[in-house]
């Protein structure tokens, strides 16, 4: 069973304020998606990364997936009320049933004004 | 343009009754899968269709759970003898064929069993 780890499972913070979430595994990702969840929803994609060392920036959001391609991280840069939701983590891994995502337990963002 | 689509959006059963949730896709989405997402928690594989082939059945938790489609069209996920464990949001997604391609969710049915 593939593993992913995702920290902090809780974060609140102020309205202006950064701060980065992580997702980790001990397995290598042939791709990893990044969603966000808001209350009564379905998660909807940010972003998808693929290749080693790749960051993306989506406005103030910056996605990196590390050189090995283990692990990922998401930094909010200025944070608004707007960015509170949940924040899942999804790994594909190579091989048989690389179509599966596994997914992290998500960290729950609260921003606050 | 439509999403995907999931009825009911709240259900509340008996412990012991049967339930069925269904799931409407993304009309040229070949790929269709079924996620558990407890309080609190991530999202749980439980099952995934692609076109006409067999589905990957491997994430559902016990023979009381099984889940039909037809083709690329509809998908109904069936759990028999309820359970309240079986209490959750229970989220479908569609997308084209690939790992790297965006899944695209409904915004779930949430069960209660009482």
């Amino acid at each position: 069973t593939q593993l992913l780890e995702q920290s902090p499972q809780f974060l609140s913070i102020q309205e202006g304020e950064n701060l980065t979430v992580y997702c980790n595994s001990s397995s290598v990702f042939s791709s990893l998606q990044w969603y966000r969840q808001e209350p009564g929803e379905g998660p909807v994609l940010l972003v998808t990364v693929v290749t080693g060392g790749e960051v993306k920036k989506l406005k103030r959001l910056t996605f990196q997936f590390g050189d090995a391609r283990k692990d990922s991280s998401l930094h909010i840069t200025a944070a608004q009320p707007g960015d509170t939701g949940l924040y899942l983590c999804a790994g594909a891994y190579s091989g048989a049933g690389s179509y599966q995502l596994t997914f992290g337990k998500g960290t729950k963002l609260s921003v606050i004004p | 343009g439509a999403g995907v689509s999931q009825s009911p959006s709240n259900k509340v059963t008996e412990k012991g009754k049967d339930v069925e949730l269904r799931c409407d896709p993304i009309s040229g989405h070949t790929a269709l899968y079924w996620y558990r997402q407890r309080l609190g928690q991530g999202l749980e594989f439980l099952i995934y269709f692609q076109g006409n082939s067999a589905p990957d059945k491997s994430g559902l938790p016990s023979d009381r759970f099984s889940a039909e489609r037809t083709g690329e069209s509809v998908s109904t996920l069936t759990i028999q003898r309820t359970q309240q464990e079986d209490s959750a949001v229970y989220l479908c997604a569609s997308s084209f064929v690939g790992s790297n391609q965006p899944q695209h969710f409904g915004d779930g049915t949430r069960l209660s069993i009482l």
